[in-house]
């Protein structure tokens, strides 16, 4: 089965760090996610992305976070100065139409600690 | 607001035995998606079934079934003849109009031997 691949699988950064946590999604995908996860807790959406554009996105994405797909291969978060609280595992998923008609495939995560 | 509730922290079962994990989700939405994801201890999300709010028949996949009641807005998961390799936390999630899903807070399943 087609796979989304997450690197790197761990990341430990300082508070206050850029981190840029990267996606490979199934080639003939087109619509992209990023959810996260907090130890003990639910997973929660961050955003989606289409089109090359951001088509929903949570209170939790603000203007620390941005998404990019900048070769038509990867998908990236950003988060552009790390806060104790980013401290979670970051998934990636992908699929081909809008996940209600086609399976949504996820990736492994990133966890992620800031320190 | 949509919010998805799984009200059983932990469940357990023997092996081979049958097992039935609760979700409740609250929308005013009409057409809607349904799922149910198992997260192993190595943390990846596996979908595990997929149900259609417009559908009346309950969705099968194998060992796993869901009980889908859309006025009691209840989406209940059954495993039967329950492996060990079925132990892992178990996700209820809800999708509506956007295509973002709305998860539960999970449900630990442990098959004992």
């Amino acid at each position: 089965e087609p796979e989304v691949t997450q690197t790197p699988s761990h990341q430990v950064t300082q508070m206050g760090q850029e981190v840029i946590l990267r996606c490979v999604p199934i080639s003939n995908h087109l619509y992209f996610y990023w959810y996260r996860q907090i130890l003990g807790q639910k997973v929660e959406f961050l955003v989606s992305f289409y089109n090359n554009e951001i088509s929903e996105k949570s209170e939790i994405f603000d203007d620390q976070f941005s998404v990019e797909r900048p070769d038509g291969s990867n998908f990236t978060l950003k988060i552009r100065s790390t806060k104790l609280e980013d401290s979670a595992m970051y998934f990636c998923a992908s699929s081909e139409a809008l996940p209600h008609t086609e399976k949504l495939f996820f990736g492994s995560g990133t966890q992620l600690s800031v320190l | 607001a949509q919010t998805v509730t799984q009200s059983q922290p932990e469940m357990s079962v023997q092996e081979a035995e049958t097992v039935t994990l609760s979700c409740t989700y609250d929308t005013s939405e009409n057409n809607y998606y349904l799922f149910w994801y198992k997260q192993p201890p190595s943390r990846q999300m596996i979908l595990v079934i997929r149900q259609e709010a417009y559908k009346q028949q309950n969705a099968t996949e194998n060992r796993f079934s869901v009980n889908f009641q859309k006025a009691a807005k209840s989406f209940s998961l059954k495993i039967s003849d329950s492996q060990l390799g079925d132990t892992a936390m178990y996700f209820c999630a809800f999708m509506g109009v956007t295509d973002k899903l709305i998860f539960g807070t999970g449900t630990r399943l442990q098959v004992f031997p």
